[in-house]
This record gives structure tokens, sequence and C-alpha cells, in this order.
């Protein structure tokens, strides 16, 4: 067990919907960071956070869109659902910039 | 981040040393190797990491050659339970954005 908590662990949707994915970091870790992972992509950065504020960005769509709470807890919103879309979505946390991070056992989203 | 390259796949019979290589020609002074696995659809699981001395931890040793261009992850007894892809990563250490940048990796299959 990580310690990273991430939810729904399944989640099924339609095309044109939009999905929140909440990740809860261990207890203290101010970075998360998610990660997406299709089948033909491996897996992808999106975007990280720490202590909450936007620090990185990678491949990210402009139809996603995350945050960082006062808790230190992270959504990642997935809108105008694709079937490409559908992938395991990570998140991951670590203590600060650059420690060994991690991961979460992920989201499974599949877009019907 | 240095590019990282690794052989799609290996096989390592039970009990046995699993050896796995990376080439990271291009790898800068202030650089850390990183190695992180995923067993099937699980979250990267961190393994160790090192600099440019020798590692070793309760999972894995690293042997970073002398002008760590390579290293080597050594599973010493390998299980089938550790059968997985390995991730070798190169990345700047714990002083600036952290993001992990994963390849391919390394289907590593353990045999019995």
């Amino acid at each position: 067990d990580s310690g990273v908590t991430q939810t729904p662990k399944h989640l099924i949707t339609a095309t044109g919907q939009r999905v929140t994915l909440r990740c809860s970091p261990r207890s203290g870790d101010l970075s998360v960071y998610w990660y997406q992972q299709s089948l033909d992509q491996g897996l992808q950065f999106l975007i990280q956070y720490y202590n909450g504020e936007e620090r990185a960005k990678g491949n990210i769509l402009e139809r996603f869109s995350a945050q960082q709470f006062p808790d230190l807890h992270s959504e990642l919103n997935l809108s105008s659902l694709e079937l490409g879309d559908s992938a395991l979505y990570f998140c991951a946390s670590s203590p600060r910039q650059g420690a060994r991070a991690f991961f979460g056992q992920g989201t499974r989203l599949t877009v019907v | 981040d240095a590019k990282t390259t690794q052989p799609p796949s290996m096989d390592c019979a039970e009990g046995r040393a699993a050896n796995l290589p990376c080439n990271h020609s291009t790898i800068s002074g202030n650089e850390y190797v990183y190695w992180y696995r995923q067993i099937h659809s699980q979250g990267p699981q961190y393994i160790i990491h090192g600099l440019k001395n020798n590692e070793t931890n309760e999972m894995a040793s690293l042997i970073i050659t002398e002008d760590r261009k390579s290293s080597t992850l050594i599973l010493p007894h390998a299980t089938l339970r550790d059968t997985a892809v390995y991730y070798c990563i190169v990345r700047v250490g714990e002083t600036s954005g952290s993001r992990l940048t994963f390849g391919e990796g390394t289907q590593l299959t353990v045999n019995p």
C-alpha cells in the first residue's frame, strides 16, 4: 500500500460526459502528479501541483483540468469525453518536488 | 530529461539474478537514475535510484558505470512476483521540477 488513495477504482461513462477523479496523497505530501496510461501511449505525465499551485504541465488536453485543494487532495476533471480518453489514470504524491513519487492504484476510465 | 534505452523484454528463471540494463548516454551531471516497476496495470512502484555510486536496498541493487552512460538494475533472487515492466528513468534530482518521463520499459518475465 503506497498510501495514495484514488477513487473511484472503475468508472464507465458515455461520450460527451464529464467525470471527476479524486486523489488523496500520502499524509504530509505536498506534491501531486497525474498520469494517463492508455494502451497505445504508455504512461504520460499530465500535470503536477505543489502545495495548491500548478507547477508543471505535460500532455494535458484542454478538456481536462485539475486542482489541488487546501487539504492537499487533488481532483482531475475530464469533460466532453471521447472514446480515446479511455485509460488508466494514476495519481502520485511526493513530499517535495524531485523526491521519489508514490503512486496510487489508479482509476480505470471506460468511455462508451 | 535524458533519454533512456532499454531492451523491450527479458526472461529470467525463478531464483536466479535478473540483470536489467539501461543506456543513458546523454545523462547530465546533475541527473539521477531512477528505477520503477509496474506489475500488470497496478500503480508504478519505486525501486531504487542513484547518482553515481552503486546503491543497494531491500529490493534491488543499482550499478552505474563510471562514465554514468549506462546502469544495471539487479534483482538478486527473482521470484514470480517480480514479473513486471521495469522503467529506467533519468531526471534531475531533488532541486527542480520532478515529473517522471516513462519510456517503454523492459517487460521482465520470471519463469518457474
